[in-house]
């Protein structure tokens, strides 16, 4: 069975600032994706960044980096220099690659005061 | 502009009705996914097609019903049989069986029940 955990429901953090979202997950599988999504209050998912199982190094996309710990199954994004448009709900997913089923965690919901 | 677009908006259902929600894709992908989400919680696999004429259930197809006659279309039913429908469902489609398999999601269809 494959779950992914997101413990923080609500995050603040000020505007320029970094900020950590936590996201783990129980997997038996040896090959898998891990991927974190936006979602603004209008809906639409967006995907923000991707990391693979077997890569090596961290994942980055502009201010989007993901601190991934195989050993601890944990796969943080960190958002740098936060912006106001970064305010929306984050949602952190897995999916084995012996098929193409995503598994969601609830999402945390971020929100970046002035 | 190459995209996920979903139609309507927002749908209303009376009780013993069916209602058919769209789900066009010009990406040239051959996989696509209906998730349904609900208030503070994650999404939930309802259906996923990797290829024409073939579609598999998720862990809550109970009454719903989907079709895949065409590559570009993944229309989504929810049948009299679903007895709380009220939600947000959300279409997505990927590349298909392939290890960076990134889904690319619509803007949604928020359906209510009269």
């Amino acid at each position: 069975a494959q779950k992914i955990t997101q413990t923080q429901p609500g995050m603040f953090v000020q505007e320029k600032e970094a900020v950590t979202l936590d996201c783990t997950y129980d997997t038996s599988d040896q090959s898998y994706g891990l991927f974190w999504y936006k979602q603004p209050s209008s809906g639409e998912m967006i995907f923000l960044i991707y990391q693979g199982s077997y890569d090596e190094q961290n994942a980055t996309e502009g201010r989007y980096s993901l601190n991934f710990q195989k050993a601890r199954k944990s796969a943080n994004l960190v958002i740098s220099a936060s912006q106001l448009g970064d305010s929306a709900m984050y949602f952190c997913a897995m999916s084995p690659y012996r098929f193409n089923q995503f598994y969601f965690g609830t999402g945390t919901s971020l929100t970046v005061i002035p | 502009d190459g995209g996920i677009t979903q139609s309507p908006k927002y749908l209303f259902r009376k009780e013993g009705q069916n209602v058919t929600l769209s789900c066009e894709q010009n990406l040239n992908h051959d996989a696509m996914y209906w998730y349904r989400q609900d208030p503070g919680q994650g999404l939930r696999l309802i259906y996923y097609s990797q290829i024409v004429n073939d579609f598999q259930k998720g862990d809550i197809a109970e009454g719903y019903s989907v079709s895949r006659e065409k590559k570009e279309s993944f229309p989504l039913t929810v049948t009299s049989a679903q007895k709380n429908p009220t939600a947000f469902y959300l279409c997505a489609s990927s590349q298909g069986a392939e290890a960076k398999n990134i889904q690319y999601f619509g803007a949604g269809t928020r359906l209510s029940v009269l």
